[in-house]
């Protein structure tokens, strides 16, 4: 089952920052927090992912609280191609599946 | 480079037929996953193969199973098909099986009638 608790969808102005909320007050010191996004059709696609530091990559940030019980993606500036089904998953490094949940649909608008 | 293929795009299949989806990893990729996605909901696990080697199953039932081949291509079969069969079949290739470098293919789209 989804550790993760997160919004049905949200809307966010073209250009703007998107940030997506994730709780997860039950993940493990040793699990990971990765977010992944689907575009209609498609598979899921990879964004990031950490484990208790923020990180940063070309595509979005990773904020995680210091307690690791939630965690915030941030897309800086969103694009109409944003428009996606974001996922947070925490799982092992070295586990062998990821439950996706329902995730939140981002909708960018222009 | 060619990212992971799957095979069909798209079929139709009638109620207690079988299914063999097909999947072709990223070229060095040892491992394949099988998700099913149904419409409205998150993909869910259904095997992983590393090496040829199953390393994990969901909750689905006998009817599916799956085989890896020395190529690390996969194969997913579904017999006995229900109608809540009906979904995105996903395939997802990384190097080592853990970790990042999860790379999903777009989708078989199985519908059964």
């Amino acid at each position: 089952d989804a550790k993760t608790t997160q919004p049905p969808s949200m809307d966010c102005a073209e250009g703007r920052a998107a940030n997506l909320p994730c709780n997860h007050s039950t993940i493990s010191g040793n699990e990971y927090v990765y977010w992944y996004r689907q575009i209609h059709s498609q598979g899921p696609q990879y964004i990031i992912h950490g484990l208790k530091n923020n990180e940063t990559n070309e595509m979005a940030s990773l904020i995680i609280t210091e307690d690791r019980k939630s965690s915030t993606l941030i897309l800086p500036h969103a694009t109409l191609r944003d428009t996606a089904v974001y996922y947070c998953i925490v799982r092992l490094l070295t586990g062998n599946q990821f439950y996706f949940g329902t995730g939140t649909s981002l909708t960018v608008i222009p | 480079d060619a990212g992971v293929t799957q095979s069909p795009t798209h079929l139709i299949k009638t109620r207690g037929q079988h299914v063999t989806l097909r999947c072709s990893p990223i070229s060095g990729h040892k491992s394949v996953s099988w998700y099913q996605q149904v419409l409205g909901q998150g993909p869910q696990f259904i095997f992983q193969y590393y090496e040829k080697e199953e390393r994990g199953r969901g909750n689905f039932p006998d009817r599916f199973s799956a085989r890896q081949f020395p190529n690390y291509s996969s194969e997913l079969n579904v017999n006995a098909l229900l109608l809540g069969d009906s979904a995105l079949y996903l395939c997802a290739s990384s190097l080592e099986g853990q970790g990042i470098g999860y790379t999903f293919g777009s989708g078989t789209r199985l519908t059964v009638v």
